[in-house]
């Protein structure tokens, strides 16, 4: 029940197309969702993120779009870049005690090609 | 100032040294977080400080011993290491509660030979 499925494992687009990643999970318990966006050895980094209440959230060129009955949500990068090539982490959070508790998707590694 | 620190960036130790990975954050949260990540796999929580005190340990080897002495510094003692921790190991903050974004600092890239 702690699981977050995410698909697909890797994706490839050309420049200025749009890369769509999807995340899925079981434990309705989760009350935020945030997506990480990863270059190779460095720290994630927020990119994005939405709570379960609304079901859309767009910041420049990244939406998320966020289905509870589904109990599914997905990133959409419009005008896809070679910048954005990276890895993309879905993530569900929880309370736990006094913090919160992230448990991530799997990754998508994202590469944009000229 | 939205930064989280971390030393050294890469450490090698034997598998009889000891040693500690540091962390820092100046942004007055009070949840600080250790995670592991391997390559190409997500990060693994690994233990969860809150207001300076232990809150998760991810059933986590004894070999690993976490530290918070304040409210900016985490430490991370390793002692006996196998070959199969080495890793990147990662920190990060928060505010407690819940709906909160973790920062993430650069890891410490961790090899154990």
């Amino acid at each position: 029940q702690q699981q977050v499925k995410q698909s697909p494992q890797s994706l490839i687009v050309q420049k200025g197309g749009i890369s769509i990643i999807n995340c899925a999970y079981e434990n309705t318990a989760f009350d935020y969702f945030p997506w990480y966006q990863q270059f190779p050895g460095k720290g994630p980094a927020l990119l994005i993120a939405i709570r379960p209440d609304v079901s859309e959230k767009k910041e420049g060129r990244f939406t998320i779009s966020f289905n509870k009955s589904a109990k599914q949500f997905s990133l959409h990068i419009m005008d896809s870049q070679p910048g954005d090539s990276a890895t993309y982490f879905c993530a569900a959070s929880m309370l736990s005690g006094t913090a919160s508790k992230l448990t991530f998707g799997t990754g998508t590694r994202l590469q944009v090609t000229l | 100032d939205t930064e989280v620190t971390q030393t050294p960036k890469h450490l090698v130790m034997g598998m009889t040294n000891k040693k500690s990975l540091k962390c820092e954050q100046h942004m007055g949260h009070r949840a600080m977080y250790w995670y592991k990540q391997k390559a190409k796999k997500p990060p693994e929580l690994m233990f969860v400080y809150s207001y300076e005190k232990l809150s998760i340990n991810e059933s986590v080897p004894s070999r690993f011993s976490p530290e918070c002495p304040n409210s900016s510094l985490l430490n991370l003692h390793l002692h006996a290491l196998q070959p199969e921790d080495s890793a990147l190991y990662l920190c990060a903050s928060s505010q407690t509660g819940t709906r909160n974004e973790q920062f993430f600092g650069p890891g410490t890239r961790l090899t154990v030979l």
